[in-house]
């Protein structure tokens, strides 16, 4: 069964505190991932799209990475702005125009 | 604010009310989604309209009834819905094949079924 698993569930820190937060996944053919900011009471906020392995993107104080198990979302010195929860969703290439997001990790920084 | 407007924000509506929520987007996007998201959940699919053409129904309820009149709006039709309803209904669009094209969400309007 094709899954998405986010760790850790929440996370807080300290104002330039740096840390990663994960997303695994296990789909039959990988077209991409995802991964959005959601405020609450809002709708989700893409972030980034990964395609491949071994592919970085990044954006301010937040950079993703994938491998063929797994996403990173690496958070370089976050300020309390950064507070949010952060879902990772991932395309099947067999699948049609759908996501399947994983449970999130709110993130907490605080000043 | 997001390019993709959902209206109302709120609704309370009671189990034997009709009510309808309304999606619009003017970005050019020829796939525009419904989901539904409960607190503390990720948001789950419930349709997906292709070229005004409903593709995607995941097994959702015949109290909702998806419409999607032209290619920039999108409506839900809602009748004799269950308080396990209520919940968070996001809209969503994007360009059809979806590989270089995220999806855009609106801010979602916060349904609660009395």
């Amino acid at each position: 069964e094709d899954q998405v698993t986010q760790s850790p569930e929440a996370l807080r820190l300290q104002e330039g505190e740096s840390s990663s937060l994960n997303c695994s996944y296990t789909v039959s053919g990988l077209r991409g991932l995802f991964w959005y900011r959601q405020d609450p009471g809002k709708g989700p906020e893409f972030l980034f799209t990964l395609y491949s392995a071994g592919e970085e993107k990044e954006k301010e104080r937040l950079k993703a990475t994938l491998t063929k198990k797994e996403s990173f979302l690496h958070i370089t010195a976050p300020k309390p702005e950064d507070s949010a929860t952060y879902l990772c969703a991932v395309q099947e290439t067999a699948g049609a125009n759908n996501l399947f997001f994983g449970t999130g990790t709110r993130l907490t920084v605080i000043p | 604010d997001t390019e993709v407007t959902q209206t109302p924000k709120h609704l309370v509506m009671g189990m034997t009310n009709k009510k309808s929520l309304k999606c619009e987007q003017h970005m050019g996007h020829r796939a525009m989604y419904w989901y539904k998201q409960k607190a503390k959940k990720p948001p789950e699919l419930m349709f997906v309209y292709s070229y005004e053409k409903l593709s995607i129904n995941e097994s959702v309820p015949s109290r909702f009834s998806p419409e999607c009149p032209n290619s920039s709006l999108l409506n839900l039709h809602l009748h004799a819905l269950q308080p396990e309803d209520s919940a968070l209904y996001l809209c969503a669009s994007s360009q059809v094949g979806f590989l270089n094209s995220p999806l855009h969400f609106g801010n979602g309007t916060r349904l609660t079924v009395t």
